[in-house]
């Protein structure tokens, strides 16, 4: 029974260029969370969709940043044009209702040159 | 605005002890209390979760207690051991968002 799978773990991004993280939540979980820790920061929400919905994107950089959860695959988290300032670990989390546990994925570290 | 403190920043113990992590929230509107403990480099584990209306929750030697009307949790670690050793994280949730305390970085010396 697979938990919350991210992938790349790791990746490394020159400035200007796209990244495009993953994440599978638990099977059965229609609730997926997106959570960025900077360099010796703690965890800050970012987005919350369900099944082909944002809920609550009021985390999200206004520009650059945009996430999606399709019908069918993974939840995408996209940066357009990175910066160095992008440079952090990105976690996923998901949950099978609104409310609840919310269990993580063991993040992406993005690492911006 | 809707904060999370951790105290200590950071704990050294002998193995053995009895320790207790500090958190305390601003906004006591909460729907539940999500004590994690993650690894360097790792993700996040979730430990225990004390819904809004319960004051205790227990795992093992983990206790973790929640008081919403002074806005404060705790969680204790009985006979500590050095497989311990990681950073402590408070959440609380409002809404559909965890909200994440600085954490309290643990290190159990054998």
């Amino acid at each position: 029974n697979a938990g919350v799978m991210q992938n790349p773990r790791h990746l490394v991004r020159r400035r200007g260029q796209e990244a495009r993280l993953r994440c599978s939540p638990v099977k059965g979980h229609s609730h997926v969370y997106w959570y960025r820790q900077l360099p010796e920061e703690g965890l800050k929400f970012m987005v919350y969709l369900q099944k082909e919905n944002i809920i609550d994107e009021s985390g999200m950089p206004k520009e650059r940043f945009s996430a999606e959860f399709p019908k069918e695959g993974p939840s995408i988290l996209r940066i357009q044009q990175v910066v160095r300032g992008d440079s952090a670990a990105y976690f996923c989390a998901s949950s099978p209702a609104s409310q609840g546990t919310q269990y993580f994925g063991p993040g992406t570290r993005l690492t911006v040159l | 605005k809707q904060e999370v403190t951790q105290i200590p920043a950071a704990l050294s113990v002998p193995e053995g002890e009895n320790l207790v992590l500090n958190c305390s929230f601003t906004d006591s509107a909460i729907y539940n209390l999500q004590w994690f403990r993650q690894d360097p480099g790792k993700g996040l584990t979730s430990l225990l979760l004390i819904q809004s209306s319960q004051r205790e929750q227990t795992s093992g030697r983990l206790n973790a207690s929640l008081d919403k009307s002074s806005g404060r949790s705790t969680l204790y670690i009985a006979a500590s051991q050095p497989g311990d050793s990681a950073t402590y994280l408070c959440a609380v949730e409002y809404g559909n968002k965890l909200v994440f305390g600085a954490g309290t970085i643990l290190r159990v010396k054998s």
